[in-house]
């Protein structure tokens, strides 16, 4: 079946400093989206990435889709204390209403 | 966007006893689905809940432990039967919503089952 793995499972950084996770999935991707779940929260919805090289920003948060749409990164420039939380990517299979496969997500944890 | 609400929002249970947890959306969704989360651990899908129909399970998931009701497409419910302490773990309703290409998926707060 379809596999989602995620790196670093962990990273502690001092505010001020930026922050890089990594999502590779086993198979072709229809599209890849990410999630943040705060401690003690449920996960909320970031991005969606569609299109293979594609790139997003959203202020300090960057989302880059693979040309082979097998791999994603979300980079934060500048962590923030407010950026704590656990970041998952999820990667769809198939466009549409195809279900999702989450990675283990990675624990962000800033300093300040 | 979605508004989801689930009851209860915890519970501490009885080895081999039952729960029923609830899934509120305040609008009409199509697709709707139960997940597991263990502490610490990642979402895993338990099974889609359709609308007039049995679920689809995932892999590992049955009916006879994890019945699903989807009555009508704004209310399931998922129940966890005859518990063990293995089953304790965040059980999260979600629902997707959009069309086409972009489809969120929205997530309840959860509920967090404990069994002793």
């Amino acid at each position: 079946g379809q596999q989602v793995m995620q790196i670093p499972q962990y990273q502690h950084v001092q505010e001020g400093e930026d922050f890089t996770t990594y999502c590779n999935s086993s198979t072709t991707l229809s599209n890849i989206q990410w999630y943040k779940q705060r401690p003690g929260g449920h996960p909320v919805f970031l991005i969606q990435l569609v299109k293979s090289g594609e790139v997003k920003k959203q202020k300090r948060l960057t989302f880059q889709f693979g040309e082979a749409k097998k791999n994603s990164s979300l980079h934060i420039t500048a962590t923030q204390t407010t950026d704590v939380g656990t970041y998952f990517c999820a990667g769809r299979r198939y466009a549409g209403y195809s279900t999702l496969t989450f990675g283990k997500g990675t624990m962000l944890l800033v300093s300040p | 966007s979605a508004v989801i609400s689930q009851k209860p929002s915890r519970d501490i249970c009885q080895r081999g006893t039952s729960l029923t947890i609830q899934c509120q959306v305040d609008s009409q969704v199509t697709m709707m689905f139960w997940y597991r989360q263990q502490p610490g651990q990642s979402l895993t899908l338990i099974a889609t809940a359709n609308q007039g129909s049995e679920a689809t399970y995932e892999s590992g998931f049955v009916i006879d432990k994890f019945p699903i009701s989807r009555p009508n497409l704004t209310f399931s419910t998922l129940t966890v039967s005859n518990m063990s302490p293995e089953d304790s773990s965040i059980y999260l309703c979600s629902v997707g919503v959009g069309s086409g290409h972009i489809n969120e998926q929205f997530f309840g707060p959860g509920t967090r089952l404990t069994v002793l």
